[in-house]
Parts: structure tokens; sequence; C-alpha cells
């Protein structure tokens, strides 16, 4: 059981450059989510889908965009890459809004 | 989740004895609270949860309390092994919003 699997693991952008993240949970679970985590910070809500076709901003949405493809994917989309977005970026899934999280292993992301 | 600024609190706690971890939050309609555990390079692990109409929940070697009149929340490890060294952290979560997460407290097992 795979759990939430994110790719790629690593990824160096150049600024302005725009890539996706990839999400993919096989636990049927009806709500995914997407965090940056900084140093000495906590983990901060980008975008979430809180069931299948739909989406919401969270926290930090600005310079991100997200589309959740079907039950199982949903990933993350950097337009223009700015070094601001340098962090850890983390999917997340959970059967319910009041339910644990399962995460992804994370990619962490650099734009110099 | 309380935001404590850039640097993470460290406890360092030698191998054998217990380890008690805080974590205040901010929110009084705060209702459901997770604790994870996150190791060097992976992702946040569910630990334990509590709901806020309990003040005390026992796992396997891991107990959480809340104090609702203080807000705050604490996990405590019996027999702190090497394994348990990792940035923990607490979540909550209040009716119709999201999770919001604590910035961790680093525990570091002594031999």
């Amino acid at each position: 059981n795979a759990g939430v699997t994110q790719t790629p693991k690593f990824q160096v952008l150049k600024t302005g450059q725009s890539m996706t993240l990839q999400c993919a949970q096989d636990m049927n679970h009806n709500s995914m989510y997407w965090y940056r985590q900084d140093p000495g910070m906590g983990l901060r809500l980008i975008y979430y889908s809180a069931s299948e076709g739909t989406t919401d901003k969270g926290e930090v949405p600005n310079g991100y965009n997200v589309s959740r493809l079907n039950k199982r994917e949903f990933s993350l989309r950097l337009e223009s890459a700015a070094p601001s977005q340098t962090s850890v970026y983390f999917c997340a899934s959970s059967e319910g809004p009041r339910r644990g999280y399962t995460f992804g292993s994370g990619t962490r992301l650099t734009v110099v | 989740g309380e935001s404590v600024g850039l640097h993470l609190p460290t406890l360092s706690v030698q191998e054998g004895d217990n380890s008690i971890i805080n974590c205040a939050y901010s929110n009084s309609a705060s209702d459901y609270f997770i604790w994870y555990k996150q190791e060097s390079g992976k992702g946040p692990q569910f630990i334990i949860d509590i709901r806020s109409n309990m003040d005390k929940r026992q796992g396997q070697r891991v107990t959480v309390l809340l104090n609702k009149t203080v807000k705050h929340l604490s996990l405590q490890i019996a027999a702190t092994q090497p394994g348990d060294s990792a940035v923990y952290f607490c979540a909550d979560h209040n009716y119709g919003q999201n999770f919001v997460f604590g910035p961790g407290t680093r525990l570091s097992v002594l031999p």
C-alpha cells in the first residue's frame, strides 16, 4: 500500500520557469491538500480539495494553481517560479475534514 | 498550533527517560487535535489524536493531554528511544476550517 506518492522528490528551477508537482493517493480518500514547509514555520496550506471536483484556496495560494484530476490525483502548478517559492512541498490526503492526514514524502524545490 | 517564530524549540532527553512536548493553540473553538512526528527527510506521520470532549488519551508509549482552559496540549513519550528523535508538532482543527499546524519541537535523544 503506497499511501501518498509525490513526484519529483527534488527540483531546481530558474526564476520564471514553470512546473507541476504531482500527487496521487491510493487510499480512496475524499480530501487532498498541498502544504509548504519552511524552516521554523509550521505547515502552511496552499490549496485543498475537499472532494473530487472541488478546490479551494488555503492560507498562501498566491503564485500557485491546482487541479483535482480525479479522486486519486491532485497536482500543484507553479506558473512562474520565484525564489520565495523555495520550500518543501507536501501533499496530504484524508477521509474527510476532521480526520488525520496521510502525508507524502515531500518535494524539495529550489528556485534560483 | 501557535506560531512561535523562526527558531525551532529543541528538547534533549536521555534515552530511557520520559519526554514531554508542549503545544499552545490559539483558537478556543478548536475541537480536534493531532500530534505528528516528522523524521528528517520524510513527511509528517500521525501519532495520536484527541477530541475536545476528552482531556487525556493514551496510545502505545504516548499520551496526549489537553487543557482547554489554557489552550494547551502536551505529548508525553514514555521510555524515549533513539528512534523517537524527530520534529513533533501539533495541529488543531475547528469546525468548518482546516487544520492549523504549529512550528514543531525538535526532540533529540541522547545515548
